[in-house]
């Protein structure tokens, strides 16, 4: 069963710096790997997917890496703003596709201005 | 397009009374799911959907029944609310890759 744990559960770091949100699951035969945004109260935002074949992916000031053979996953947000407070979700997809995400249970990032 | 939408936004049961979440799509995705999310922790899968009428269970499906009669609509019912079903639920739909999900159904059981 795919388990995913994600480190530090909160993290609080002054405007301007540049920040990495870690996460790790147990079994690597993964068919692509989540990260979102969770706003208090609301739905989740997807940010970006790195598929099994690849490395890495980059939105904006954002880069997911993959490593699998590790079972790990990192978020690298540059040059942090307040705007960017929110709880991060990493999820894992297993399988051929069709099943459901593994979810950890996110890090709650505050960014101080 | 409106992404995906789900009714009601909050609602409170009694303990022993049912409802059905509503979900809905205007994507054209075969793929659907619904999730709960407890406080403090991450979103667990209840049911998911491949298509019309193939429906299969996820981690947590106990006291939950779900049906997919069209590839726009994937209802969640719970016949008999427990407290311990109190939770945030969200849906999901999805072409395959990325997953989208609804603003959730905030759900409290009395």
């Amino acid at each position: 069963k795919q388990e995913v744990t994600q480190i530090p559960a909160a993290l609080s770091v002054p405007e301007g710096e540049n920040l990495v949100l870690n996460c790790s699951f147990t079994d690597s035969a993964i068919y692509n790997l989540q990260w979102f945004r969770q706003d208090p109260g609301k739905g989740l935002t997807s940010l970006l997917l790195i598929q099994s074949s690849q490395r890495e992916q980059t939105s904006g000031r954002l880069n997911a890496s993959l490593d699998k053979s590790s079972g790990r996953s990192t978020l690298y947000i540059a040059a942090s703003q307040p705007g960017d407070s929110a709880t991060y979700l990493c999820a894992a997809h297993s399988g051929g596709g069709a099943d459901g995400l593994t979810f950890g249970k996110g890090t709650h990032l505050i960014i101080q201005p | 397009n409106a992404g995906v939408t789900q009714t009601p936004k909050f609602r409170i049961l009694k303990i022993g009374q049912s409802m059905t979440l509503q979900c809905a799509q205007d994507m054209n995705h075969n793929y659907m799911y619904w999730y709960r999310q407890d406080p403090g922790m991450g979103l667990k899968l209840i049911y998911y959907s491949v298509g019309a009428g193939i429906t299969d269970k996820g981690e947590v499906p106990n006291g939950y029944n779900v049906s997919r009669s069209t590839t726009e609509d994937f209802p969640l019912r719970l016949e008999l609310a427990a407290p311990s079903q109190t939770s945030v639920y969200f849906c999901a739909s999805s072409p395959g890759t990325f997953q989208f999900f609804g603003p959730g159904t905030r759900l409290t059981v009395l």
